[in-house]
């Protein structure tokens, strides 16, 4: 089984600097996605980037990119010009490719990310 | 699309109460995700269903979860007898076979007193 691991409960960073929130995972499997969700106050989930495997080249959206590192198996979310309202969990999580159907998302125990005025 | 709706939003009962919480996936979605989160252990699958049908149920804590989906629009998580360790925030989420991310509802948080 396929497992997810974000090693900082808690992270902050001071409005407009750069913050990095660590995720590891464990597979055996070639093919695959890794998502970044963050969850403010409300509770919604709301997807921040999304990365396939079999492409070697980090997702950006935005502010939002990633260092996919497949051999390691690591995949950190760099956080560029932090905002007030960036602050929230952050789930890291991952879901096969490899199995016919869809399949569930597994996720990390997440990260609270406090935003300093 | 108004996305997918879980219903109700909060939900008090007493210990040994039946709770019925409901759901209603992203229309022309075929995948239906329930989850429940905790502080202590996160965002856990409870089952999963692909075209209505039941996939894997292996997260289901006991006999007292159940879960249906007895059409396309429509999914049922089902806690009888409740008890206080329910406790927590229970999240819907629908995808299709040309999404690779999850669309998740609002959640619907349970306290078991």
């Amino acid at each position: 089984a396929q497992t997810v691991t974000q090693s900082q409960p808690e992270m902050s960073v001071q409005e407009a600097e750069t913050v990095t929130l660590s995720c590891t995972y464990d597979t055996s499997e070639s093919d695959y996605y890794l998502f970044w969700y963050k969850q403010p106050p409300s509770r919604q989930m709301i997807l921040v980037i999304r990365q396939e495997a079999y492409k070697q080249q980090n997702a950006t959206e935005n502010r939002f990119s990633v260092n996919f590192q497949k051999a390691a198996k690591s995949f950190s979310l760099k956080i560029s010009d932090s905002q007030l309202g960036d602050a929230a969990m952050y789930f890291c999580a991952y879901r096969s490719a490899e199995v016919s159907g869809n399949t569930p998302l597994v996720f990390g125990k997440g990260t609270r990310l406090s935003v300093i005025a | 699309d108004a996305g997918v709706i879980q219903s109700p939003r909060h939900e008090v009962t007493e210990m040994g109460q039946e709770v019925t919480l409901r759901c209603k996936p992203i229309s022309g979605h075929n995948s239906l995700f329930w989850y429940r989160q905790t502080m202590m252990r996160g965002l856990e699958l409870l089952i999963y269903f692909n075209n209505n049908v039941p996939i894997d149920d292996s997260g289901m804590p006991e006999d007292r979860f159940s879960a249906k989906m007895p059409n396309a629009s429509f999914s049922t998580l089902k806690i009888q007898p409740s008890e206080p360790r329910d406790s927590a925030v229970y999240f819907c989420a629908s995808t299709t076979d040309w999404n690779t991310e999850a669309f998740f509802g609002q959640g619907t948080r349970l306290t078991v007193v």
